[in-house]
């Protein structure tokens, strides 16, 4: 049984730049979380998504956007990217909103 | 808003010796908490949650978390350290209840047992 996978593991880019990660979710879970873990702290939440939509958001600017498809899979999208974006970028997925997260093992992005 | 505070950010101890990490929250209500690892270039993996009845809860390789609504403490334990469990460790809280279910993490504790 695949845990959550995301891809890529690592991607540079240069400010100004859109990114896009990816996220697949744990067999038989439907939702999926989004966080941003800086180097030394711990994860912050981005949002949150079930049923195609975004349930809950946690304290982002606008510039990161999500989707999720049919399939419960789901992209992080970041615009205009600024040099504090770098960090690891952590996917978990649960069975519903309410139940424990298990996380994906993170896109390492660096912003230059 | 909930937050979590993890006061060590390093804690050693030597192999086959009880452990403890520590962690207090501020959350409305009854909380739930959880603990989980983080091994170097891994993502986070769950160790265990509280969300009622017992205050002791067991876990994943031996861990236990005890749930001190008083003192809003939920510690992280293990009575013999094992090297394998060298890792970054996170608190992480939730309100309770439906409508909000993002996690509050620490900022972490750094674990060292060394042979």
């Amino acid at each position: 049984d695949a845990g959550v996978t995301q891809s890529p593991t690592h991607l540079i880019k240069t400010r100004g730049q859109q990114v896009t990660l990816r996220c697949s979710p744990k067999s038989g879970h439907d939702t999926v979380s989004w966080y941003q873990q800086a180097l030394g702290q711990g994860p912050q939440f981005i949002f949150q998504y079930y049923e195609e939509e975004e349930r809950q958001r946690g304290n982002f600017p606008d510039r990161f956007s999500g989707h999720q498809f049919p399939n419960y899979s789901s992209e992080l999208n970041v615009n205009a990217l600024l040099l504090g974006d770098s960090a690891l970028y952590l996917c978990a997925s649960s069975f519903d909103p309410g139940e424990t997260q298990y996380f994906g093992p993170g896109t390492r992005l660096l912003v230059l | 808003a909930q937050s979590v505070a993890q006061p060590e950010d390093q804690v050693n101890v030597a192999e086959g010796n009880p452990l403890t990490v520590k962690c207090t929250y501020s959350v409305s209500g009854n909380p739930y908490l959880f603990w989980y690892v983080q091994y170097p270039n891994r993502g986070l993996q769950f160790l265990l949650k509280y969300i009622t009845g017992d205050n002791l809860v067991k876990g994943s390789y031996g861990f236990e978390a005890e749930f001190n609504k008083s003192q809003t403490s939920f510690h992280l334990k293990k009575p013999s350290a094992l090297v394998s469990d060298s890792a970054l460790y996170f608190c992480a809280c939730r309100p309770p209840g439906a409508g909000s279910y993002q996690l509050t993490f620490g900022k972490g504790t750094k674990l060292s047992v060394i042979p």
